[in-house]
């Protein structure tokens, strides 16, 4: 079975300061997906990255970051010197080859940056 | 390339109505996904169709809730007889091929389903 775990619930910091969001995934196959999307307020989704399984090299984005270790199967997102346009709820979400139908989503961690 | 598009983008209706949620993939997209996302939780996978065929309808409620993907037109997931319980945020992705190496789906807006 795929799962997404996202164990942060809500974060809050202060503008500027970094910030982490974690994500730990269980599959059991080889071939799979990871992503990332935002939802701001307004609702929609926005794909922020997508990484496959034999890709372990982190990435970085402006002011976003990823940290991909199979090792421990997490998939974490930092936000360095976060901005209040970064409050949004964000998604880690799962696909893998077996399910190649479905796009598995963690619940979720709403951050809030304060001014 | 427009986007996946959704409409209504909100919906209200009242218990025991239908609700007609309608999806147009990305051009050149035959494949359509629809997901639920109930509040204060992440999307859930309902269904996914390919032109005139339903593919994985696992995550279906077995009552009251059906989608369709017809060779014209848009796709229609359709849900009957409304309770309150079914007010959520329902989003629709495509995607050009099932899997491929560098896999992806689009997703649309969003339709906000209200029941009152």
């Amino acid at each position: 079975a795929q799962k997404v775990t996202q164990a942060q619930t809500e974060i809050s910091v202060v503008e500027k300061e970094d910030v982490t969001l974690d994500c730990v995934y269980e599959t059991r196959d080889t071939t799979y997906y990871l992503f990332w999307y935002k939802q701001p307020p307004s609702g929609e989704l926005v794909f922020l990255i997508r990484r496959n399984s034999f890709d372990e090299q982190n990435e970085i984005s402006g002011r976003y970051s990823w940290n991909f270790q199979k090792s421990t199967s997490s998939f974490n997102f930092t936000i360095t010197a976060s901005q209040v346009v970064d409050s949004a709820v964000y998604f880690c979400a799962l696909t893998t080859y077996s399910s190649a139908s479905k796009i598995i989503f963690g619940s979720g961690t709403r951050l809030s940056i304060r001014p | 390339n427009a986007g996946v598009m959704q409409n209504p983008r909100h919906l209200v209706r009242r218990r025991g109505q239908e609700a007609r949620l309608r999806c147009s993939p990305m051009k050149g997209h035959s494949h359509v996904y629809w997901y639920r996302q109930l509040p204060e939780e992440g999307l859930k996978f309902m269904v996914y169709l390919q032109k005139e065929n339903i593919i994985d309808e696992s995550g279906m409620p077995k009552e009251r809730f059906s989608a369709e993907f017809p060779k014209e037109g848009p796709s229609i997931l359709r849900i009957q007889q409304v309770v309150r319980g079914d007010s959520a945020a329902y989003f629709c992705a495509s995607s050009a091929k099932r899997w491929e190496g560098t896999y992806e789906q689009y997703f649309g807006p969003g339709t906000r389903l209200t029941v009152t």
